[in-house]
């Protein structure tokens, strides 16, 4: 089974500073990979997504992330933040087969932007 | 706005008893897969649904149910409530079960068992 790993719990920052939401994955043959937010009481919003192709992927509100298969990771980064970032991020890969699909997430990663 | 909506919003019930969680899917989308998502986790993968048939399951109990009507809306049953059921629950819509096809969120309805 697929298993994801966000290796900081909380990363609070600045802002208008850079930031990288990390994430490790556990290795399979076919991985698809998400970036989901979610702002307090609410529910999941895409953010990015890598199926295939260029590994440097681009999503909404200036986020990108970079699939790496050699370091089994899909860092998220924002080269400048706003106050409105701040959030539950949450990285996810999909797990396929005859059944369907499911979305295995990590435990979420809060950002936290001050001014 | 995903177009996924679920109702209610909000639930409070007691230990041992039952709930019925709602959901309707986005226009077109015949895939419904529900979460469960306790304070300060990441969702977990309750069970999906295909054209009114489970497709697939997570590591949850029989006692959560769901069912997915004709036009592709859905319910989950949650029997004998538990202290621990006490989460925010979402629906995820997509457009073709087996294929990797984006989920899209609704907003959750968060239910708390006392």
């Amino acid at each position: 089974a697929q298993s994801v790993t966000q290796l900081d719990s909380q990363v609070p920052v600045f802002e208008e500073a850079p930031v990288e939401l990390r994430c490790n994955y556990s290795s399979s043959v076919s991985v698809y990979l998400f970036w989901y937010v979610q702002y307090p009481n609410q529910g999941l919003q895409l953010l990015l997504k890598y199926l295939s192709g260029s590994t440097l992927v681009k999503g909404i509100n200036g986020f990108e992330a970079e699939f790496n298969k050699s370091q089994t990771s899909f860092h998220l980064r924002k080269p400048s933040v706003h106050i409105s970032d701040t959030a539950e991020y949450f990285c996810a890969v999909m797990e396929a087969n005859q059944a369907g699909t499911a979305l295995i997430f990590g435990k979420g990663t809060t950002l936290s932007v001050s001014s | 706005e995903t177009g996924v909506t679920q109702s209610p919003t909000h639930l409070i019930k007691t230990r041992g008893q039952q709930v019925t969680l709602r959901c309707s899917s986005q226009s077109g989308h015949n895939t419904v897969s529900w979460y469960q998502q306790a304070l300060g986790q990441g969702p977990q993968f309750i069970f999906q649904y295909y054209r009114e048939e489970e497709n697939g399951r997570g590591n949850f109990p029989p006692r959560f149910s769901g069912l997915q009507f004709p036009n592709y809306s859905s319910e989950l049953n949650v029997n004998a409530l538990e202290l621990d059921d006490s989460a925010l629950y979402l629906c995820a819509s997509s457009l073709d079960r087996g294929q990797v096809e984006t989920q899209y969120f609704g907003p959750g309805t968060r239910l708390l068992v006392l």
